[in-house]
């Protein structure tokens, strides 16, 4: 139990565009979701958290315009990255906490995001 | 802000030698999480520790919390290539978020 998946696994995109990242909870409900992204051999950074049916909360530096968080329902979250630049080509990895108040987190697989 | 400070940052170690991974953090912790992310995998989550003092046990693997729940250690005995991997700890922020260590990237040579 407790799976969460993403989509797409990777995606390669030109300069400019905007990409749309899901994660979903398949198998609990997630009040919180979380989007971290890890640059290679480094820890994971939190960019944000989400809320069902409120705004995300983003960590400093992130800037909210850019990385535009939806979580609509309580078992999706989704992440766009507008106007994408190389500098945005990482891993990015959703992770979700279960309604049911465990401090665990579920992650997904994560999202290559590769910007040319 | 809070941070959680992890060493060391690369290990090395013949097969069945010990392993220890500490995380040290600059504030009080709700609680700590230990994960381990193999290459080109996701993290996944190995244990909660929640109170002062606890020690957790998963057959090799022995998780420590702090009395001050500001440090924490994770102790592999007799490692085998199967725990090749970086281990990451995650401190429990006041937001229910989690402030990650930086890992520590366990190599074992057979």
């Amino acid at each position: 139990g407790a799976v969460v998946s993403q989509h797409p696994s990777w995606v390669i995109c030109k300069s400019g565009t905007s990409v749309k990242i899901e994660c979903r909870s398949l198998d609990f409900q997630a009040t919180t979701m979380f989007w971290y992204r890890q640059f290679p051999k480094q820890s994971l950074m939190l960019m944000a958290t989400s809320n069902e049916g409120s705004k995300a909360t983003y960590e400093q530096g992130v800037e909210k315009d850019k990385f535009l968080i939806n979580h609509a329902s309580l078992t999706l979250s989704t992440l766009t990255v507008t106007s994408a630049h190389p500098e945005d080509s990482s891993f990015y990895i959703c992770s979700a906490t279960p309604t049911s108040g465990s401090f665990k987190q579920y992650f997904g697989p994560g999202t290559r995001l590769t910007v040319t | 802000g809070q941070q959680v400070m992890q060493i060391p940052q690369y290990q090395h170690v013949q097969e069945g030698e010990d392993f220890t991974t500490y995380c040290n953090s600059s504030t009080t912790l709700s609680n700590i999480q230990w994960y381990k992310q193999r290459p080109g995998g996701h993290p996944v989550f190995l244990i909660q520790l929640v109170k002062s003092g606890e020690v957790k046990k998963q057959k090799r693997l022995t998780f420590q919390f702090g009395e001050a729940k500001k440090n924490s250690s994770l102790h592999i005995t007799a490692t085998q290539t199967t725990d090749v991997g970086t281990y990451f700890c995650a401190g429990g922020g006041s937001q229910g978020n989690l402030i990650f260590g930086k890992g520590t990237k366990l190599s074992v040579k057979p």
